[in-house]
C-alpha cells in the first residue's frame, strides 16, 4: 500500500535559517500530496497540498514541490520564525482527499 | 475556519474499563469522520471511518469490538475503548471533511489516553 517516510526531528534551528524537511512516498499511480502542521495542543491544520507533478504548494512562506521523477514533497521555507515550532507532517491521498497516509512527523524546534 | 474538537483531551483509566472519547465539528455537518491513532514518534494511522446513520468502516486488523465507534449525529462521533488494557495506551486523533469531497480534513487536538 502507499506509504510516506520523512526525516526525523526533531530539527533545530535559529531563527531567520533556511529550513527543509524531506518527505518521500510511495504509491500506485498518482496521490495527491499533503503538509499538515500541528501546533502545541491544537489539531493538525492543512499548510499546502499539491495534487499533481510538478505542482508547487505554498502558504505562509513554506513550500513543496511535487517530484514524480524523485517521488517527493519537501517541505521548504527561507526564513524560519520562532513561531513556526510545531509538529510538520507529509501526508498522501486519494479519492477525494478521504483516506490519507501520513508521516511520523517532524518536530521543529526555533529559538530567537 | 472549521473546527473540530474532542474530549476529554486526557483521560487515565484502569485496565478493564472502557473509556468514550468524544468527537464533534463546531460549525458544520460532517456525515464522515475519521478516527487515527497515533503511537509515539509513529505515524497517524487510520483506525476507521465513522458514518452518519450506518456502521463503522475499520481497517484491516483493528478490532472492531474493542473499538466501538458511533456516528450518533451530523455533528458527533464517539469511540468507545471497551475494556481498556495498556497496549491501548495512545494518542487518538478524529478528523471530519467539512463538505466537498474535494477539500480537506479537519482534525480534532487528539485525546491522550493512558491505560494502567
Amino acid at each position: 500500500g502507499d506509504s510516506v517516510t520523512q526525516m526525523e526531528g526533531p530539527v533545530t534551528l535559529s531563527e531567520e535559517a533556511f529550513l527543509t524537511i524531506n518527505c518521500t512516498y510511495t504509491a500506485t499511480g498518482y496521490p495527491s500530496l499533503f503538509w499538515y502542521v500541528q501546533y502545541p495542543g491544537e489539531g493538525l491544520q492543512l499548510l499546502l497540498k499539491a495534487t499533481k507533478a510538478d505542482d508547487k504548494g505554498s502558504n505562509k512562506g513554506f513550500e513543496a514541490t511535487y517530484r514524480k521523477e524523485t517521488t517527493s514533497f519537501h517541505l521548504e521555507k527561507g526564513s524560519v520564525q520562532v513561531s513556526d515550532s510545531a509538529v510538520y507532517f507529509c501526508a498522501s491521498g486519494r479519492a477525494g482527499f478521504q483516506k490519507l497516509v501520513f508521516g511520523t512527523g517532524t518536530r521543529l524546534l526555533v529559538s530567537p | 475556519g472549521a473546527v473540530v474538537s474532542q474530549h476529554p483531551s486526557r483521560v487515565i483509566c484502569k485496565s478493564g474499563t472502557s473509556v468514550k472519547i468524544e468527537c464533534r465539528s463546531l460549525d458544520f455537518q460532517a456525515t464522515t469522520m475519521f478516527w487515527y491513532r497515533q503511537f509515539p514518534k509513529q505515524s497517524l494511522m487510520l483506525m476507521a471511518t465513522s458514518n452518519e446513520g450506518s456502521k463503522a468502516t475499520y481497517e484491516q486488523g483493528v478490532e472492531k469490538d474493542k473499538f466501538l465507534i458511533n456516528h450518533a449525529s451530523l455533528t458527533l462521533s464517539t469511540l468507545t475503548v471497551t475494556s481498556a488494557h495498556p497496549e491501548d495506551s495512545s494518542f487518538y486523533i478524529c478528523s471530519a471533511p467539512p463538505g466537498s469531497p474535494q477539500e480537506t480534513q479537519y482534525f480534532g487536538p487528539g485525546t491522550r489516553l493512558l491505560v494502567l
